[in-house]
């Protein structure tokens, strides 16, 4: 079983709508989440971290954690079509490190 | 966020040659930073963690013979490709970990190798 596993989609929704993002992840004692967008070329930009199970907002973001079920989502309002991307996220292991495992990323379009 | 440069941003080299990867944190300290390689549309792959003042921790299957990681300062890591060869051609991104655990990453580095 991958460590963090994402659908590679493409996710395709019309502009305005709600991007849903989803990812799981198999170390139960994992305890920081992060999703980072990633432009076609570019290097990626963290967009949102979470660590307290619920829902944490930032301005047209969610970033929701439900650690019992091991499961992390972004959900993007009013999506626009600067928003096509792809979605990575990210899980930090147990343990003192920084170390990141990143998900295969979902690939988003936004359609106009 | 903070600030991570990485140069170049592109590098084209004959097979056999070593290319040099900077990766530097400019507005804050990083005691450690880590250096990924990504294949066209797949996801970032964790190669080492460079740890400053001491040897670099590879990941299983990477090759430190070939992956020479330098962590010299508390601002600057270096990789450098050794021997490089058509397989080895791939986005190369360095990120650093600010002390709020939030990672940065720099512009990455894509390499050609002929």
């Amino acid at each position: 079983q991958k460590e963090v596993e994402q659908n590679s989609g493409p996710l395709s929704v019309p502009e305005g709508a709600i991007a849903s993002l989803n990812c799981t992840y198999s170390d139960r004692g994992s305890q920081s989440f992060f999703w980072y967008r990633q432009y076609s070329g570019k290097s990626p930009e963290l967009i949102m971290f979470i660590y307290s199970n619920g829902d944490k907002e930032d301005g047209r973001f969610t970033a929701q954690l439900n650690k019992a079920s091991q499961y992390v989502s972004l959900l993007i309002r009013d999506s626009q079509p600067s928003d096509s991307a792809t979605y990575l996220c990210a899980v930090k292991l147990p343990g003192a490190t920084n170390k990141l495992i990143f998900g295969t990323g979902t690939l988003l379009a936004v359609q106009p | 966020g903070a600030v991570v440069s990485q140069h170049p941003s592109r590098v084209i080299c004959k097979s056999g040659t070593s290319v040099k990867i900077e990766c530097r944190s400019l507005d804050f300290q990083a005691t450690t930073m880590f250096w990924y390689r990504q294949f066209p549309k797949k996801s970032l792959m964790l190669m080492a963690t460079s740890n400053e003042g001491s040897k670099a921790t590879y990941e299983q299957g990477v090759e430190k013979d070939k992956f020479l990681i330098n962590h010299a300062s508390l601002t600057l890591s270096t990789l450098t490709v050794t021997s490089a060869h058509p397989e080895d051609s791939s986005f190369y991104i360095c990120s650093a970990a600010a002390r709020n655990e939030k990672l940065f990453f720099g512009s990455g580095t894509q390499l050609s190798v002929l």
